[in-house]
């Protein structure tokens, strides 16, 4: 089925240590995005590609990065920059097909810092 | 983009209409007015969006005031599964790529037995 995926779902992570989420998607979507969620809030926009190998700064960039090598593909490295990562992190798609800016969203992936 | 004002929480009874409100008295003409919904810890899923006319569909139905300066989206027939919270977005359909959504804090809505 087409869609988008994320892994993990859940992620343990030390003070100090980076972490990469993972993000895929079947979709053959131009546009992919990372949002931030904190309890009780809505989302934020961390970064967002509109085509391969390039991408923007959201709203709240700082301390995280991303690649985005390959259209499928677009990995968020949580760096230990990020003063609080503790957060729920959500993945989405749009494309040119269909042209109703709809966003296709994951699962999530629930990041604790211990 | 437009912003929008919607009320924190909503209760409805199971098998009742839910009537969402949103205000987006900024509105610009080319703007559009998306709702989507998030279910606790899933991600957001599209349910419906328009311009200026009413639309419909599986899910619900969204009705536009004429000077477009509200909209409510109407669950027909509320289950407890729509128990989620529900966001009112405005913003420019470019057309796919560029379809960055500003997502507020909502309205959640809780259907009860």
């Amino acid at each position: 089925d087409g869609g988008i995926t994320q892994s993990p779902k859940y992620l343990f992570r030390k003070e100090g240590q980076n972490v990469t989420l993972s993000c895929e998607q079947n979709l053959n979507h131009d546009a992919m995005y990372w949002y931030r969620q904190d309890p009780g809030q809505g989302l934020r926009l961390i970064y967002y590609s509109q085509i391969v190998n390039d991408f923007q700064k959201g709203d709240i960039a700082e301390g995280y990065s991303v690649s985005r090598e390959k259209k499928e593909s677009f990995p968020l490295t949580v760096t230990s920059a990020q003063k609080n990562p503790t957060a729920f992190y959500l993945c989405a798609s749009s494309g040119r097909q269909g042209n109703t800016g709809e966003l296709f969203f994951g699962e999530g992936s629930r990041l604790t810092v211990l | 983009d437009a912003k929008t004002t919607q009320p924190p929480s909503m209760d409805c009874a199971e098998g009742r209409a839910a009537n969402l409100p949103c205000n987006h008295s900024t509105i610009s003409g080319n703007e559009y007015v998306y709702w989507y919904r998030q279910i606790h810890s899933q991600g957001p899923q599209y349910i419906i969006h328009g311009l200026k006319n009413n639309e419909t569909n599986e899910m619900a139905s969204l009705i536009i005031t004429e000077d477009r300066k509200s909209s409510t989206l109407i669950l027909p027939h509320a289950t407890l599964r729509d128990t989620a919270v529900y966001y009112c977005i405005v913003r420019v359909n470019y057309g796919g790529s560029q379809g960055n959504l500003i997502f507020g804090k909502g309205t959640k809505l809780s259907v009860k037995p």
